[in-house]
């Protein structure tokens, strides 16, 4: 059965540090999002990527943050200067389409920022 | 903005037993309601969903109802099993792109 999958599974950073977290989401889906998950607390949307742009975007996603598809397969959330509490789990996910109501996650990145 | 509460922070129960979980939110409803289990460490995984015009789905020994009077969702294990400890998230679509917002989720303990 496809799925997501992430790459690396933990990642240590120094703050101030760029981060890229990379993402191959299922080969036939359109529709791409990143979600962060500090421990503990609830799964908080990031942003949305459809049609080689950013569809929509929380308040979270700020300057620091950008997204990227590189080519036909990799998704990537890039971290321009790391701060402590950007540390979290991030999970891509991605979805079929815009009519599609089940969104299909992978296995998430531990980013931990000292 | 549209809210989600899961009440129960965690819930044990006996193996054996039937599990019931409650999702909460407070503004509009939505079309339809997820519901996803997360285990530790790892992303969430789709369960079921559920239409607003949709009084109950079931899958398996799942089964959820869907209240948009009450504004409500109940999430049903029967004959729960220890296999089925996780956390359980409610997640409701939070935007045009369909973008999840999430509950911050019921921790299941099953004990044999």
């Amino acid at each position: 059965e496809p799925e997501v999958t992430q790459t690396p599974s933990h990642q240590v950073t120094q703050m101030g540090q760029e981060v890229i977290l990379r993402c191959v989401p299922i080969s036939n889906h359109l529709y791409f999002y990143w979600y962060r998950q500090i421990l503990g607390q609830k799964v908080e949307f990031l942003v949305s990527f459809y049609n080689n742009e950013i569809s929509e975007k929380s308040e979270i996603f700020d300057d620091q943050f950008s997204v990227e598809r590189p080519d036909g397969s990799n998704f990537t959330l890039k971290i321009r200067s790391t701060k402590l509490e950007d540390s979290a789990m991030y999970f891509c996910a991605s979805k079929t389409s815009g009519g599609a109501e089940t969104q299909y996650f992978g296995p998430g990145t531990r980013l931990l920022v000292l | 903005s549209q809210k989600i509460e899961q009440n129960s922070e965690a819930l044990n129960i006996q193996e054996g037993k039937t599990a019931t979980l409650t999702c909460n939110y407070t503004n509009y409803s939505p079309a339809y309601l997820q519901w996803y289990r997360q285990d530790p460490g790892r992303g969430p995984v789709f369960l079921l969903l559920i239409r607003e015009n949709e009084k109950e789905k079931r899958k398996e020994r799942l089964k959820v109802t869907f209240d948009t009077t009450l504004k409500q969702s109940l999430f049903h294990i029967t004959a729960s099993q220890p296999a089925d400890s996780a956390t359980y998230l409610c997640a409701l679509v939070g935007g045009s792109q369909g973008n999840l917002i999430f509950g911050k989720g019921t921790k299941l303990s099953v004990k044999p």
